[in-house]
């Protein structure tokens, strides 16, 4: 049983270009979580998708960040116009339900964004 | 907002000797507390969830406590393979929206 899928695993940008992360949640999970690791610093809520709906983005920044998952496809975080404050690491977790009362996510391995 | 505050940053272990790292946590209604592992250049991997002071969970050599102020991971006669990075957060929804804390990295000697 495949665990949550991201790529690419590692990205080079330059300042002004996009990047695209993508991420196949766990087989049987609707629920899709992106957080962000920033260096010297803890993981960051970005945003919570379910299929084909955004339920909260309070995490997202208001410019230049995106993020869908559409009914058929990976979940995509995209980025406009990427700055060097946007290296990171982007995680992508996934749930089968929404509710906590088993706590689990599975996060994936990440992409980690570097931007020249 | 939300807040997670863990100590010690860093600690260091002889294979053996037993510790405890701390999570301090304010949040507008705890909804469950967490803790996770995270090894260098992967994803954090789930360990415990805690929703009430007084529950306890214990999973091989670790062990995880609650009160309405913070929560203990107590690691009992560590290995090198316990080395890590532990995260601790909380959620005040009902969804995955957690709140982290910056880590503990533990270094486990033989």
């Amino acid at each position: 049983n495949a665990g949550v899928m991201q790529n690419p695993r590692h990205l080079v940008r330059r300042r002004g270009q996009e990047a695209r992360l993508r991420c196949s949640p766990m087989k049987g999970h609707s629920h899709v979580y992106w957080y962000r690791q920033l260096p010297e610093e803890g993981l960051k809520f970005m945003v919570y998708l379910q299929k084909e709906n955004i339920i909260d983005e309070s995490g997202m920044p208001k410019e230049r960040f995106s993020a869908e998952f559409p009914k058929e496809g990976p979940s995509i975080l995209r980025i406009q116009q990427v700055v060097r404050g946007d290296s990171a690491a982007y995680f992508c977790a996934s749930s089968r339900e929404a509710g906590l009362h088993t706590g689990e996510l599975f996060f994936g391995e990440g992409s980690r964004l570097t931007v020249l | 907002e939300d807040q997670v505050t863990q100590s010690p940053e860093a600690l260091r272990l002889q294979e053996g000797e037993s510790s405890s790292l701390n999570c301090s946590y304010t949040v507008s209604g705890l909804r469950g507390l967490f803790w996770y592992r995270q090894d260098p250049g992967k994803g954090p991997e789930f360990l415990f969830t805690l929703y009430s002071a007084g529950e306890e969970k214990e999973k091989e050599r670790l062990k995880a406590t609650l009160t309405k102020k913070e929560s203990f991971l107590h690691i009992t006669a560590p290995k090198p393979e316990d080395s890590a990075t532990y995260l601790c957060a909380v959620s005040s929804t009902s969804y995955g929206k957690l709140t982290f804390g910056q880590g503990t990295i533990l270094t486990v000697h033989p």
